[in-house]
């Protein structure tokens, strides 16, 4: 079975440029979640869907960052205008959550990493 | 406000004998840990787990202990292996809010 697969696996790109991360989750899961980690702040919760609706963004930084999931089998994060201090790795992660026998074991992508010079 | 902290950043074993990693966390409302592992390059896996109605649970040579009492829980690793040597993550959720908050992460340096 395919695992969560994130796009691109590295971005390298100036400062004011607009920035598009993507993530097709595991076929079946309902909950998707992105993760930022830095040096700084580790793995911080970004975003989250369930169902393709977002529960719960109080982990966005700033109105720079937007979040979509127009579908069950697909989700962007968008960062626009990027900033140096947006470098990081960006994860995605899917979860199949509020069923019997699952209890919220997030699958995740290989990552994104992210330079903004 | 970090509701979860892995306080160790970093921690080195020699190859063949325990690690012990620890995660402390504030909210009482966590109901269920997990802990992660992170090689270089790859995104996390999970590991192990336990509900908050146990104190233990055991997986191989993995076995999380929970205090509740103390909102600390902690893996062990028994015997290391150099191929554990990775990024480890304590998680904890509220499973009635479903969002998993993390630790800092505590690198593992497993030493042959």
């Amino acid at each position: 079975d395919a695992g969560v697969i994130q796009s691109p696996r590295h971005e390298v790109t100036e400062m004011g440029q607009e920035v598009t991360l993507r993530c097709k989750p595991i076929s079946g899961h309902n909950s998707l979640f992105w993760y930022r980690q830095t040096m700084m702040r580790g793995l911080e919760l970004l975003i989250y869907f369930n169902n393709n609706v977002p529960i719960d963004d109080s982990g966005m930084p700033e109105d720079r960052f937007s979040a979509k999931m127009p579908n069950a089998s697909f989700s962007t994060l968008k960062i626009q205008p990027s900033e140096p201090r947006d470098s990081a790795v960006y994860f995605c992660a899917s979860t199949l959550w509020g069923t019997s026998g699952s209890l919220g074991e997030l699958f995740f992508g290989e990552g994104s990493r992210l330079t903004v010079l | 406000d970090q509701q979860v902290k892995q306080n160790s950043p970093s921690l080195s074993v020699q190859e063949g004998r325990i690690s012990i990693l620890n995660c402390d966390y504030t909210n009482s409302m966590f109901d269920y840990f997990l802990w992660y592992k992170k090689y270089p390059a790859e995104g996390p896996t999970f590991l192990i787990s336990i509900s908050s109605i146990k104190d233990k649970n055991e997986d191989g040579r993995f076995t999380v202990f929970l205090n509740k009492s103390a909102k600390h829980l902690s893996l062990h690793i028994v015997p290391s292996q150099p191929g554990d040597s990775a990024v480890y993550f304590c998680a904890a959720i509220n499973t009635n809010a479903g969002k998993s908050t993390f630790g800092d992460g505590t690198t593992l340096t497993v030493k042959p």
